[in-house]
């Protein structure tokens, strides 16, 4: 079954910083990916999604990811942190062998930023 | 604008009540899903449908039940609420078709059973 990792429940940087979450995936085939964020009491939106075109997808807010397939990873960065993306970001993975459009979501990273 | 609309955020609720959560989507998607969020699990699929009056079991559908009787709008049903139900819901929608796109979310209801 498709499973994905963030690694790190809790990411702490200061403003300015460059920001990094990780994200591995288990998939025999190429897979749909995505990262959404979500601010506090809210529902997700999309940060960036690949698709199997440009190995390196940017999305809004700064945000970028890219995809390698060698270690099948898809991180997220943000050169430099602003106090206004502190929220918790989710990556997905699409389900291929399971419900139609569904995505697994991993269990999430919580982004802190210090002044 | 894409809108998922969720018709209650927060709701308190006694245990063995039967709770309705509603969805209601404005952009002609085909597939709708109910997901469950709680702290350190992520989003837990519940049940999601892909047409009218079509639903299937996601991860966790024990204890929920869904109803689609048009289009835009997917309901959540407790039949008898118990504390470990307490949680947020998420409703999302996509556009239909076996590649899968970008879900859009509305933004959640929390329920507490007491």
């Amino acid at each position: 079954a498709q499973s994905v990792t963030q690694l790190g429940s809790h990411v702490s940087v200061s403003e300015g910083a460059l920001v990094l979450l990780r994200c591995n995936y288990s998939s025999s085939v190429p897979p749909y990916l995505f990262w959404y964020v979500q601010y506090p009491n809210q529902g997700l939106q999309l940060l960036l999604k690949y698709t199997s075109a440009a190995t390196l997808v940017k999305g809004i807010n700064g945000f970028e990811a890219e995809f390698k397939k060698s270690e099948t990873s898809f991180h997220l960065t943000k050169p430099s942190a602003h106090m206004s993306d502190a929220a918790e970001y989710f990556c997905a993975v699409s389900d291929p062998g399971g419900s139609q459009g569904n995505l697994i979501f991993g269990k999430g990273t919580k982004l802190s930023v210090k002044p | 604008d894409v809108k998922v609309t969720q018709s209650s955020r927060y709701l308190v609720k006694r245990t063995g009540e039967k709770v309705f959560l509603e969805c209601v989507q404005d952009m002609d998607h085909e597939n709708m899903f109910w997901y469950r969020q709680d702290p350190g699990l992520g989003l837990r699929l519940i049940y999601f449908s892909y047409d009218v009056k079509m639903k299937e079991k996601g991860d966790i559908p024990e204890g929920y039940s869904v109803s689609r009787e048009k289009k835009e709008r997917f309901s959540l049903i407790l039949e008898s609420a118990s504390t470990n139900q307490t949680s947020m819901y998420l409703c999302a929608s996509s556009f239909g078709g076996r590649a899968p796109g970008e879900l859009f979310f509305g933004e959640g209801s929390r329920l507490t059973v007491l």
